[in-house]
Parts: structure tokens; sequence; C-alpha cells
């Protein structure tokens, strides 16, 4: 079984600094995806990134970028010039290629932004 | 795409009651996956659908939870009965299935506002 593990339960940044958040994951299985989703007050659910395994590419989302290390299982959020909006709970996810798009959660880091 | 529609937002019952959480999935996707947040167990997933066929509903904590999706826009959750250890928060999330690259849109969640009940 996959387990995904966030070791900050809690974090906070100045605005306009930038965070990193971190996220490690145990699989035996080489094609699988992984996520970043963050969960604001409204309780939402939004998808902030996304990353397929066989990409050595790290993804980038505006402001919002990864550093995906295979072998270390890594998994790292880094936000650039954080905004008061990205105060939220941040979840990393991981997907089992052939697990029929089942996401299994970490247990979230909660980052707050302040003015 | 209104998105993921869930109903409803908040339900506050009494222990023994009948609670029913509704979910429409976006037009076209075809799986529809139902998960559970609580503050002692993060989110897990309860049971899924792939072409409204539960597929995987070794989630389900126990007989008192069922889940149907008669047809391809709409799925419900029920609890009978009801127990103060089901309050949490309810998710629904959907995708088109497949195991296609992200650019096809496959294996990518959207997620509803979810559905809050407090069992009381």
């Amino acid at each position: 079984a996959q387990t995904v593990t966030q070791s900050q339960p809690e974090m906070s940044v100045q605005e306009a600094e930038t965070v990193t958040l971190s996220c490690t994951y145990d699989t035996s299985e080489s094609n699988y995806y992984l996520f970043w989703y963050k969960q604001p007050p409204s309780r939402q659910m939004i998808l902030v990134i996304r990353q397929e395994a066989y990409k050595q590419q790290n993804a980038t989302e505006n402001r919002f970028s990864v550093n995906f290390q295979k072998a270390a299982k890594s998994f790292s959020l880094k936000i650039s010039d954080s905004q008061l909006g990205d105060t939220a709970m941040y979840f990393c996810a991981f997907m089992k290629q052939t697990s029929g798009s089942r996401l299994t959660f970490g247990e979230g880091t909660q980052l707050t932004v302040n003015p | 795409d209104a998105g993921v529609i869930q109903s409803p937002r908040h339900e506050v019952t009494e222990m023994g009651q009948e609670v029913t959480l509704r979910c429409k999935p976006i037009s076209g996707h075809n799986s529809l996956f139902w998960y559970r947040q609580t503050m002692m167990r993060g989110l897990e997933l309860l049971i899924y659908f792939n072409n409204n066929v539960p597929i995987d509903d070794s989630g389900m904590p126990e007989d008192r939870f069922s889940a149907k999706m008669p047809n391809a826009s709409f799925s419900t959750l029920k609890i009978q009965p009801s127990e103060p250890r089901d309050s949490a928060v309810y998710f629904c999330a959907s995708t088109p299935l497949g195991q296609g690259l992200f650019s096809s849109g496959a294996n990518v969640l959207t997620f509803g506002a979810g559905s809050r009940l407090t069992v009381l």
C-alpha cells in the first residue's frame, strides 16, 4: 500500500516571501502521479499542481512549482511571492497509474501567510 | 460547467436518523469518488464508481453506509442509522475514466464543496 507523509503540520510565511512544503511517499510502483491540493477555509479542495512520475522536468504553475525527486520519493511544493489568499491547508496526494484514479492523501500542512 | 455539485452543504441530525448525501458529477466524467474527511483520519476514500458501477467499496466503514449511482449524473451516500462518530465532511469527486495523460483530463479529480455532517 502507498503512504504519503507530510511532516510539517503547520507553517507560516510572510507575504511576498517564498515557502516550501514537504512531502514524501512510499511506493513500489514506477508509474504514478503526484498532486498538491489546497483546501482554504471554504473547505473546497482545489488542485494546485500535478506531476507525472515519468517526467523528470518539475511541474510549474505560475507561482507554484514542485521539486520532484523520484529516487528519494520526495515531492515538495514551493510557493513564491506568497499571497494572503494562499492561506490554506495543503495536501500532497499520490495516485498509482493503475489504481483507477484513486488518490491517497497525506495528513496536510496548514499554511498561514502573514501580512 | 458548474463543477461537482453536492447537497446538502450542512446537515445536522440526531443519532439514529437516516442521512442521505447527494452528488452530481461533472457532465462527461464517468468516474465518481466519495471521500470522508475527519481530523483523526484525514481524507479517506470510501467508495468509487466507474460508469455507474461500484468498483471498490473497501473503504466503507460498515454496513450502515451505502452508496448508489443510479445514472451517470447522480450518486447518493446514505448512512442509516447515523452515529456521532460519522460526523465529518463528505466529499464527492469526479474525473474522466481512463489512464490517459493529464492533457486528456484523465486522472485529475475535481472535488465538490463537501457536505458537513454533524450527528448529535
